[in-house]
């Protein structure tokens, strides 16, 4: 199972939108609404940002949000903040009957 | 407050074998389906297996198959990880992590550990 494929790195200045992108086959990310995105500050335990491609956990701020077209998923963090600056990775279920990640994004706010 | 916290992690020669602890508290643990996942040093977040609330079913990446054994033990609120004829490449913080009953096990993992470190070094 290969690993999904994201941009090594993607930056904003505080306030500004971002969009970081997951793309997958027909097998994974194209076939399945189990698309989570995982936020990880080094060192820490990873976070759950969102899971079945869109939904937000309670605790999460609503400047996070996922969508799903095709075989691509994204996130979207708007109204950028200093905090916001961590690596993110997808994550889906895939038909082999396992979970496969995205190589990862660095999110840098300017 | 719920919590995960790994252990059994350490130094182990080429070929050698380790195993590897999650205990639960504050959350019904049996009735979270649970994951391993890894991140060696430098690289990114990599899914190693997985694990019914029940313990019926268990998955595995095709690149520890045969080598990891995933298992719990809910009346211990403990996942385990066995893992055996460990390679340089299997060096790695190794995190537990949890999906709600509810959702299907592949779903968001909303309940991580902090990680335990294996380092596979002669």
């Amino acid at each position: 199972q290969s690993a999904l494929t994201q941009p090594a790195s993607v930056s904003g200045s505080p306030g500004q939108s971002i969009t970081i992108s997951c793309t997958g086959t027909s097998s994974d990310v194209g076939s399945y609404n189990l698309v989570s995105w995982y936020q990880h500050h080094p060192g820490k335990a990873p976070k759950l940002m969102i899971y079945e491609g869109s939904k937000r956990p309670s605790r999460i701020s609503n400047r996070f949000s996922g969508s799903k077209s095709g075989n691509t998923a994204s996130l979207t963090l708007s109204g950028l903040q200093a905090e916001d600056e961590a690596d993110y990775y997808c994550c889906s279920y895939a038909s082999s009957g396992t979970l496969v990640f995205g190589g990862g994004t660095k999110v840098t706010v300017l | 407050e719920v919590q995960l916290l790994e252990s059994g992690g350490g130094l182990v020669q080429p070929g050698g074998s380790l195993r590897l602890s999650c205990a639960a508290s504050e959350f019904t643990f049996s009735s979270y389906a649970m994951s391993w996942v890894r991140q060696a040093p430098g690289k990114g977040l990599e899914w190693v297996s997985g694990i019914s609330g029940s313990g019926g079913s268990t998955y595995y990446a095709d690149s520890v198959k045969g080598r990891f054994t995933i298992s719990r033990d809910n009346s211990k609120n403990t996942l385990y990880l066995q893992v055996n004829s460990l390679r340089v490449e299997d060096t790695a913080v190794y995190f537990c992590a949890g999906v709600p009953g509810r959702l299907h096990w592949g779903n968001g993992m909303d309940v991580w550990g902090q990680g335990t470190t294996v380092t596979v070094s002669s």
